[in-house]
């Protein structure tokens, strides 16, 4: 079975300054992992995702995250945050059945502070 | 881009009163999903669909909900009965070798 764990329901980083959201993973397989970005009163985005391959990802946004198959961390990172990129991030995971579902962390709230 | 297209945006309807989500997959994909995510909370998996049958639920999907793929392009879920708790917003997937999301219908229930 997979869940998620995300460290942090909120997180406030000054403008400029480096973010760092973290997230854990279970899974009884090799996992495939994602960051959602979810904007107030609208749908989710992908940021970005591993699946096979190098394990350290670049999404949109300038965000990137890297697999750690030893910590099983997948945690997201921006070295300059920007005041739009305030908003709930998502990591989830699934399984590489085809067709299998998502699981979802309970999300962090990120705040940018000018 | 491909994209996974929901309707309404948002819906109100009354506790008690039949409401059906619509979604409109990506042409070529197999696999169908809804997710549901209550206000400030986690989105949480409620049913899988593939070869016209469910493949997966979860607890949340009991005898109040159903799915169907009425005519091969919509995908849609019914809740019979609507309950305040069932005020959320809904999310439709679907899938072929990756996953796409829709921009969620936001059911409230008064």
């Amino acid at each position: 079975a997979q869940s998620v764990t995300q460290l942090g329901s909120h997180v406030s980083v000054s403008e400029g300054a480096l973010v760092l959201l973290r997230c854990n993973y279970s899974s009884s397989v090799p996992p495939y992992l994602f960051w959602y970005v979810q904007y107030p009163n609208q749908g989710l985005q992908l940021l970005l995702k591993y699946t096979t391959g190098a394990t350290l990802v670049k999404g949109i946004n300038g965000f990137e995250a890297e697999f750690k198959k030893s910590e099983t961390s997948f945690h997201l990172t921006k070295p300059s945050a920007h005041m739009s990129d305030a908003a709930e991030y998502f990591c989830a995971v699934s399984d590489r059945r085809t067709g299998n579902q998502f699981y979802f962390g309970t999300g962090t709230s990120l705040t940018v502070i000018p | 881009e491909p994209e996974v297209t929901q309707t309404p945006s948002h819906q109100v309807t009354q506790m008690g009163q039949e409401v059906i989500l619509r979604c409109v997959p990506i042409s070529n994909h197999l696999y169908f999903y809804w997710y549901r995510q209550i206000l400030g909370q986690k989105v949480e998996f409620l049913v899988s669909f593939y070869n016209n049958e469910i493949s997966e639920k979860s607890e949340i999907f009991d005898d109040q909900f159903s799915v169907e793929r009425p005519d091969g392009s919509n995908f849609t879920l019914k809740i019979r009965s609507t309950k305040l708790e069932d005020s959320a917003m809904y999310f439709c997937a679907s899938s072929d070798r990756e996953t796409f999301f829709g921009q969620g219908t936001r059911l409230t229930v008064v």
